[in-house]
């Protein structure tokens, strides 16, 4: 079946750690996207890519960084320097141009 | 001020009501969506639409680009309706990039 996977599920990490949340889209999408989700706030975008070998920071960059090395992975480092990184992680996919966003089914990762 | 506004934040209603969630934004769009997030974190795209009107099942969604406003209606409302309800907007100032704004959401409670 077609489309969008995110893993783990539930995430725990420690102060000072950088982790990798994983991404994958068998939709054949070229754009993806990197949302982060916090209680009673919108989703704001972390990153998006439009292409392979390509991405570009979104309104809460800092903290965070990304690779797309390949069309079908997108995934999302947080690093150590991001200051409040427990929340509710969301990847989406979709064509370049008007189209409808596909969303994974979230990261949450709790920071201990 | 939030580009996408809504309301209201939490609705609760009895089982058969006529709901209707509304949606303002402030910036000219390309696009407007309504998207429907499920206890368990998952997002599903529900409507796409740039004028006009949508219809889904029980789920209606019109958009009036002149007063930049769009609702979400859900006829004979079900408990299974509960979600958070979410508008997103394709501002039309990010060109090509699919970047969406979103709101922050309504919570939906229909009782049985």
């Amino acid at each position: 079946d077609g489309g969008i996977t995110q893993s783990p599920k539930y995430l725990f990490r420690k102060e000072g750690q950088n982790v990798t949340l994983s991404c994958e889209q068998n939709l054949n999408h070229d754009a993806m996207y990197w949302y982060r989700q916090d209680p009673g706030q919108g989703l704001r975008l972390i990153y998006y890519s439009q292409i392979v070998n390509d991405f570009q920071k979104g309104d809460i960059a800092e903290g965070y960084s990304v690779s797309r090395e390949k069309k079908e992975s997108f995934p999302l480092t947080v690093t150590s320097a991001q200051k409040n990184p427990t929340a509710f992680y969301l990847c989406a996919s979709s064509m370049v141009g008007p189209d409808t966003q596909y969303f994974g089914p979230g990261t949450r990762l709790t920071v201990l | 001020k939030n580009e996408v506004e809504q309301s209201p934040q939490n609705l609760t209603a009895q089982e058969g009501e006529f709901i209707t969630i509304n949606c303002s934004y402030s910036v000219g769009i390309s696009a407007l969506h309504w998207l429907q997030q499920h206890p368990g974190g998952g997002i599903v795209s529900l409507f796409m639409l740039s004028s006009g009107k949508k219809k889904h099942g029980r789920l209606i969604a019109t958009i009036n680009i002149q007063e930049k406003h769009s609702s979400l209606h859900i006829t004979a409302s079900h408990p299974r309706d509960s979600a958070v309800y979410i508008c997103a907007v394709t501002s039309k100032t990010t060109g090509s990039a699919r970047q969406l704004t979103f709101g922050s959401g309504t919570q939906l409670t229909v009782l049985p």
